[in-house]
């Protein structure tokens, strides 16, 4: 049973535009969500945050928007460069008990196209 | 500031044997946390260790197991490997056990043949 779906495998996008990578969740009890980038024999490199008291956190090209109704969190990156070309996980944090753990989605591969 | 280092960064083990992994945590981090990352997949929790203690643990085997040190480097053992345990293996550390900003080594990949 996934908690923590990405549903999109693969994205590609043009340098200079806006790449959307989407996420939703079904564990209402998660409270903090995280986004992380893998490089090809790299581990995951922390991006940005947002808390669910918050439904936006902006850091520099990255934006993360957080629908609690509807479970759905996204991340913008504006503009696209390609060095941005990665893995991009989106992670979860339940509150309270199992707060000591991430549930991590799949995945979603980005190419930004030069 | 040294980061979170992981050691070997690549391994072959034959089913049935037994694996050591290891993980120096980031300076000023107490929290050590280990993840499997199966191919195609992301990175499904193993446990963590918080000053020492194991803190909580995910849905693994007791053949996965692990200890953490006073300088919270950590390892990771596994008895017993199976073909399903070739896996990348990671390691992530941070200050506290809530997960805020945990931060990774680059893993090891253990292939069981």
């Amino acid at each position: 049973d996934q908690q923590v779906k990405q549903n999109s495998p693969s994205l590609s996008v043009q340098e200079g535009r806006i790449s959307i990578l989407n996420c939703d969740y079904t564990n209402s009890m998660f409270d903090y969500f995280l986004w992380y980038k893998k490089y090809p024999a790299e581990g995951p490199t922390f991006l940005i945050s947002i808390s669910s008291i918050k439904d936006k956190n902006e850091d520099g090209r990255f934006t993360v928007f957080l629908n609690k109704s509807a479970k759905h969190l996204s991340l913008h990156i504006v503009p696209s460069q390609p060095g941005d070309s990665a893995v991009y996980f989106c992670a979860a944090r339940r509150s309270g008990a199992g707060s000591y753990q991430l549930t991590f989605g799949k995945g979603t591969k980005l190419s930004v196209i030069p | 500031e040294t980061g979170v280092t992981q050691s070997p960064t690549h391994l072959i083990k034959t089913r049935g044997q037994q694996v050591t992994l290891r993980c120096s945590s980031q300076s000023g981090h107490n929290t050590v946390s280990w993840y499997q990352q199966a191919l195609g997949q992301g990175p499904q929790f193993i446990f963590q260790y918080y000053r020492e203690e194991e803190n909580g643990r995910g849905n693994f085997p007791p053949r996965f197991s692990g200890l953490q040190f006073p300088n919270y480097s950590s390892e990771l053992n596994v008895n017993a490997l199976e073909l399903d345990d070739s896996a990348l293996y990671l390691c992530a550390s941070s200050e506290g056990a809530l997960n805020t900003e945990a931060f990774f080594g680059q893993g090891t990949r253990l292939t069981v043949v």
